[in-house]
């Protein structure tokens, strides 16, 4: 079974320094994998995907996540942290059946400092 | 020009009632699904359809059932409410062709259960 292990359920980082969030997957064939936010009382929102091309993967607002096989990880990264990012942060991985669930790591939520 | 929508985004009811969630999606996608968000923001697969079939049941209460009238709608109607079905629920739809098994979601309902 696949699974995904978010590290740090709470990262604060000043505004304009760097963010790293952190996700490990499981998974017995290289999987699809994503990462989505939700901002407060709202959706998923999709940042970016990784899907067996390149492995250095960029998203929208900035945002960017490195596919490394042989550290099973799919961190997200973004140069300079804006207010704005303050949100909450979904690693997930794909189910290649025909099922194609999506299984979510726990989350992160992000707090950016004036 | 919503891309999936869901009504209500509140619904607050008595234990014991029966409610319907309702989901349309305009992006021509041939899969959809249901998603439970606890409180501790944790995302869980409840169903999925393809074209109106069901594909994904995963270890839900049968008080939950889910109905695929079109393959651009899919409601959920939940019987006999109790506490614990308080969460947030999410739908969403992906292409079941093609595409990279991404995820679109809607802005989710907030059921409260009192």
């Amino acid at each position: 079974a696949q699974s995904v292990t978010q590290l740090g359920s709470h990262v604060s980082v000043s505004e304009g320094a760097l963010v790293l969030l952190r996700c490990n997957y499981s998974s017995s064939v290289p999987p699809y994998l994503f990462w989505y936010v939700q901002y407060p009382n709202q959706g998923l929102q999709l940042l970016l995907k990784y899907t067996s091309a390149a492995t250095l993967v960029k998203g929208i607002n900035g945002f960017e996540a490195e596919f490394k096989k042989s550290e099973t990880s799919f961190h997200l990264t973004k140069p300079s942290a804006h207010m704005s990012d303050a949100a909450e942060y979904f690693c997930a991985v794909s189910d290649l059946t025909g099922r194609r669930a999506l299984t979510f790591g726990s989350g992160t939520r992000l707090q950016v400092q004036p | 020009d919503t891309a999936v929508s869901q009504t209500p985004k509140y619904l607050v009811t008595q234990m014991g009632n029966d409610k319907s969630i309702k989901c349309e999606q305009n992006l021509g996608h041939d899969t959809m699904y249901w998603y439970k968000q606890d409180s501790k923001k944790f995302l869980k697969i409840m169903f999925s359809y393809n074209n109106k079939e069901l594909i994904i049941n995963e270890t839900v209460p049968n008080r939950f059932s889910p109905k695929s009238p079109d393959k651009a709608h899919l409601n959920l109607h939940i019987n006999s409410l109790e506490l614990g079905d308080s969460a947030v629920y999410f739908c969403a739809s992906s292409p079941q062709r093609g595409g990279t098994y991404e995820q679109y979601f809607g802005p989710g309902t907030r059921l409260t259960v009192t």
